[in-house]
């Protein structure tokens, strides 16, 4: 029972360069989450999903797009990375709102020089 | 926008110590979860108490919940080594689908 996958787990960029972060969780989770955790800064949204082919912006959307295709993956996208999007990258899932807790992906390390 | 806030920010504390953490948030909330994280890891969910309910216990967790105050405590009993990490609150209100997440507490337990 894998959970939570993500990959890769770390990555460098140049400014201005693209990548895209892949989730997978195989819980048949409804849910799923980008955020982004930034020393002393708790975590913050990106993008969620609240089910296979929706999208929705969350606090810090800026600069990242998202696609969710099928419900197992959500995609998170760098299109042109800047410096200020150094940041360590947690993929989240849940089964519902309100009943069930997130399980949380290990991370994507991603330094943009 | 965090509306969770731990305290303290860090806490050190010998082994075999009770751990106590605290949470306040702002608005009303749907339930309140605690997570942990160890260092270089993923968050990890411990519990979640919903608005209706004052107390709840896991093993050596034991959460309470206060609404007229609009806090939260994190007791961890007889702790261990490998309590050692940092613990989040986070808040669901019904408001929108984001949980709301504290800057959290570094727990730190001494052999």
């Amino acid at each position: 029972n894998a959970g939570v996958t993500q990959t890769p787990k770390f990555r460098v960029l140049k400014t201005g360069q693209s990548m895209t972060l892949l989730c997978a969780q195989d819980m048949n989770h409804e849910y799923m989450y980008w955020y982004r955790q930034d020393p002393g800064m708790g975590l913050r949204l990106i993008h969620y999903s609240v089910g296979e082919g929706t999208t929705a912006k969350g606090e810090v959307p800026d600069g990242y797009n998202v696609s969710r295709l099928k419900k197992q993956n959500f995609l998170l996208g760098l299109e042109s990375a800047a410096p200020s999007q150094t940041s360590v990258y947690f993929c989240a899932s849940s089964l519902n709102r309100g009943a069930s807790g997130y399980t949380f992906g290990s991370g994507t390390r991603l330094t943009v020089v | 926008s965090q509306q969770g806030e731990e305290d303290p920010q860090a806490l050190s504390i010998q082994e075999g110590e009770n751990a106590t953490m605290n949470c306040s948030y702002k608005t009303s909330i749907n339930n309140l979860q605690w997570y942990r994280q160890n260092s270089g890891r993923g968050l990890v969910h411990l519990i979640l108490i919903r608005s209706n309910e004052r107390e709840k216990h896991s093993g050596r967790l034991r959460v309470t919940l206060d609404t007229s105050k609009k806090s939260s405590s994190l007791l961890i009993t007889a702790s261990r080594a490998a309590d050692t990490a940092s613990y989040f609150c986070a808040t669901d209100a019904w408001s929108n689908y984001q949980l709301i997440w504290g800057a959290g507490t570094k727990l730190i337990i001494k052999p």
